[in-house]
């Protein structure tokens, strides 16, 4: 099972709106509507930011959305601010065998 | 407040062996699929292998397939991991994660990872 793609790096402006992709196949991003995005900070663990496509786990901001549209699975950043700068993955199930698949994340700078 | 402490991480020689727990409060384990979700440093996240509330559905990547086991204690709250075997590539912060009820590969809880070094 090969990784999603993401691009490896993003960059906006405070304020400003950025978008991640992540690219799968049929088999898996095109599949299912289990996409998931994390955030991790230099040092730390990942945390779940958004989960099935577009559900936001409680006390994450409302500035993170997702969306999906055949394969490609989409992370959306309002209003970005300092804080916002990690780096992220997203993750889709990939059936019973393999289940998880990552993509390979994304760097996001705030300039 | 639900928590994930990993132990058992170390440096170990390529062929060895190396058994990881993770230590699981504040939620009912019991009613939890459990994962194990690696970084090879300055690398992205890869999952290795996850199992059911009950153990009954196991599951590992293709790269670990052979020579980890997964397996869980829910009278202790714990999640462990035997890595057998063990390969260069294999050195990576191995962190404990939570599925989220009812949505397979959604890790809604991390430990704050253990570090797994493969070197002679």
């Amino acid at each position: 099972q090969s990784a999603l793609t993401q691009p490896a790096s993003v960059s906006g402006s405070p304020g400003q709106s950025i978008t991640i992709s992540c690219t799968g196949t049929s088999s898996d991003v095109g599949s299912y509507n289990l996409v998931s995005w994390y955030q991790q900070h230099p040092g730390k663990a990942p945390k779940l930011m958004i989960y099935e496509v577009s559900k936001r786990p409680s006390g994450v901001s409302n500035r993170f959305s997702g969306s999906k549209s055949g394969n490609t699975a989409s992370l959306t950043i309002s209003g970005l601010q300092a804080e916002d700068e990690a780096d992220y993955y997203c993750c889709s199930y990939a059936g019973s065998s393999t289940l998880g698949v990552f993509g390979g994340g994304t760097k996001l700078t705030v300039l | 407040e639900v928590q994930l402490v990993e132990s058992g991480g170390g440096l170990v020689k390529p062929g060895g062996s190396l058994r990881l727990s993770c230590a699981a409060s504040g939620f009912t384990f019991s009613s939890y699929s459990m994962n194990w979700v690696r970084q090879a440093p300055g690398k992205g996240l890869e999952w290795v292998s996850s199992i059911s509330s009950s153990s009954s559905y196991i599951y590992y990547a293709d790269s670990v397939k052979g020579r980890f086991t997964i397996s869980r204690d829910n009278a202790k709250n714990s999640l462990y991991l035997q890595m057998n075997s063990l390969r260069a590539e294999d050195t990576a912060v191995y962190y404990c994660a939570r599925d989220r009820l009812g949505a397979v590969t959604t890790y809604d809880y991390w430990g704050q990872g253990t570090l797994v070094t493969v070197s002679s």
